[in-house]
């Protein structure tokens, strides 16, 4: 079976320093992942997927993130956080639900990032 | 584009009462995924319907159910409510076609907040 899991639940960062949230992922076949947002009292928004074109994925926002398939890692960085960046953040997996030709999210239990200013 | 609406926003119930939360896909999405997102536990996956049917359950009471119907709208019942039911119920409607789905991006609602005393 797919999973992810993400390590730390919570992080804390200055603003303008590294952003860094952690992603592991556990498959054998070849993944495809994501990372989704979500602000306070919102629901889940993305902020991009790797599907195997590159491995290096930009998303919005200034977020990226690389798949490393020798670490089975999709972590999620952003070179200068900003106040606005404060927000809890979910690695996805998609998993085959075979038969039925459709897939199936899978998420990690989040990591809430704090800004400090 | 209208996205994906759930309602009501909030919902207040007391134990052994039963819920019922209203999810509607974007126009032209067939398929719709139910999410319970607990404090502290991440995204617990619950219902998948696609086409009016249910693809796949999360690990969750049957006192946990719902239905699509034909315009793929959803309803998601919970009956004899127990505390710990409280949580925020959110709903995604996957970006998925014909020949696609593993890479399927997956647009979520605002969600429920439940509140169970």
């Amino acid at each position: 079976a797919q999973s992810v899991t993400q390590l730390g639940s919570h992080v804390s960062v200055s603003e303008g320093a590294l952003v860094l949230l952690r992603c592991n992922y556990s498959s054998s076949v070849p993944p495809y992942l994501f990372w989704y947002v979500q602000y306070p009292n919102q629901g889940l928004q993305l902020l991009l997927k790797y599907t195997s074109a590159a491995t290096l994925v930009k998303g919005i926002n200034g977020f990226e993130a690389e798949f490393k398939k020798s670490e089975t890692s999709f972590h999620l960085t952003k070179p200068s956080a900003h106040m606005s960046d404060a927000a809890e953040y979910f690695c996805a997996v998609t998993v085959a639900y075979s038969g039925a030709g459709s897939y199936q999210l899978t998420f990690g239990k989040g990591t809430k990032l704090s800004v400090i200013p | 584009e209208a996205g994906v609406t759930q309602s009501p926003t909030h919902l207040i119930k007391t134990r052994g009462q039963q819920a019922t939360l209203r999810c509607s896909p974007i126009s032209g999405h067939t398929s719709v995924y139910w999410y319970q997102q607990a404090l502290g536990l991440g995204l617990q996956f619950l219902l998948w319907y696609d086409e009016g049917e249910e693809r796949n359950r999360g690990n969750f009471p049957p006192r946990f159910s719902g239905r699509q119907f034909p315009n793929y709208s959803s309803e998601l019942n919970v009956n004899a409510l127990e505390l710990e039911d409280s949580a925020l119920y959110l709903c995604a409607s996957p970006n998925s076609r014909l020949g696609q789905g593993v890479d399927t991006e997956a647009f979520f609602g605002q969600g429920t907040r439940l509140t169970v005393v």
